[in-house]
């Protein structure tokens, strides 16, 4: 079945550096892909939708100049976290779209972001 | 305008007793219904999806939900829970047109007793 992989699993980081995470389609090819935070014991919040060769469409509240995501393939799409801080600290999670609308989404196995 | 409510934050159960988790839906359009489980610190695996096909809906590892429109829920469901079934589960809505946004309930957390 199609698997996303997200990299790394868990990051530690001290203030003000950057940290990329990776999510990669392995099987199939992700036009959309889409990346969720998760605060402990809460449910996943929409950040972004991010589109291959386009600008990601951001959700209201998320900072676009903070959270950068690039999609410059039909398999990659990444998350920087620019100069961190500790509130960043949170469980990023991606997900793509596996087929037609609302067909169903594959999700990575999450990146656990803590900064220092 | 989508949203779900989880109705239960906790469900525990005993060993091979049924599960019952409760979720209740809002949508404009015809929406698709999805539950997930996510086990500590680990991404999302789907156990079952509707989609507008068979209103009962078989998924992995013995889950089945079933979709009502009139009581606008999609209740999951489990003859006889095991103990690997600890987790922790998500309710999730589409609507079918244009909209591919996913919207996530708050979550239950299942927990099997001995």
């Amino acid at each position: 079945g199609a698997v996303v992989s997200q990299h790394p699993s868990r990051v530690i980081c001290k203030s003000g550096t950057s940290v990329k995470i990776e999510c990669r389609s392995l099987d199939f090819q992700a036009t959309t892909m889409f990346w969720y935070r998760q605060f402990p014991k809460q449910s996943l919040m929409l950040m972004a939708t991010s589109n291959e060769g386009s600008k990601a469409t951001y959700e209201q509240g998320v900072e676009k100049d903070k959270f950068l995501i690039n999609h410059a393939s039909l398999t990659l799409s990444t998350l920087t976290v620019t100069s961190a801080h500790p509130e960043d600290s949170s469980f990023y999670i991606c997900s793509a779209r596996t087929g037609p609308a609302n067909y169903g989404y594959t999700f990575g196995s999450g990146t656990r972001l803590t900064v220092v | 305008a989508q949203s779900v409510t989880q109705l239960d934050s906790h469900v525990s159960v005993s060993e091979g007793t049924p599960v019952l988790l409760r979720c209740n839906y809002s949508s404009s359009y015809s929406p698709s219904l999805f539950w997930y489980v996510q086990h500590p610190n680990k991404g999302l695996q789907l156990l079952l999806k509707y989609t507008s096909a068979a209103t009962l809906v078989k998924g992995i590892n013995g889950f089945e939900a079933e979709f009502k429109k009139s009581e606008t829920s999609f209740h999951l469901t489990k003859p006889s829970a095991h103990m690997s079934d600890a987790a922790e589960y998500f309710c999730v809505v589409s609507e079918s047109f244009g909209n591919e946004k996913l919207t996530f309930g708050t979550g239950t957390r299942l927990t099997i007793i001995p």
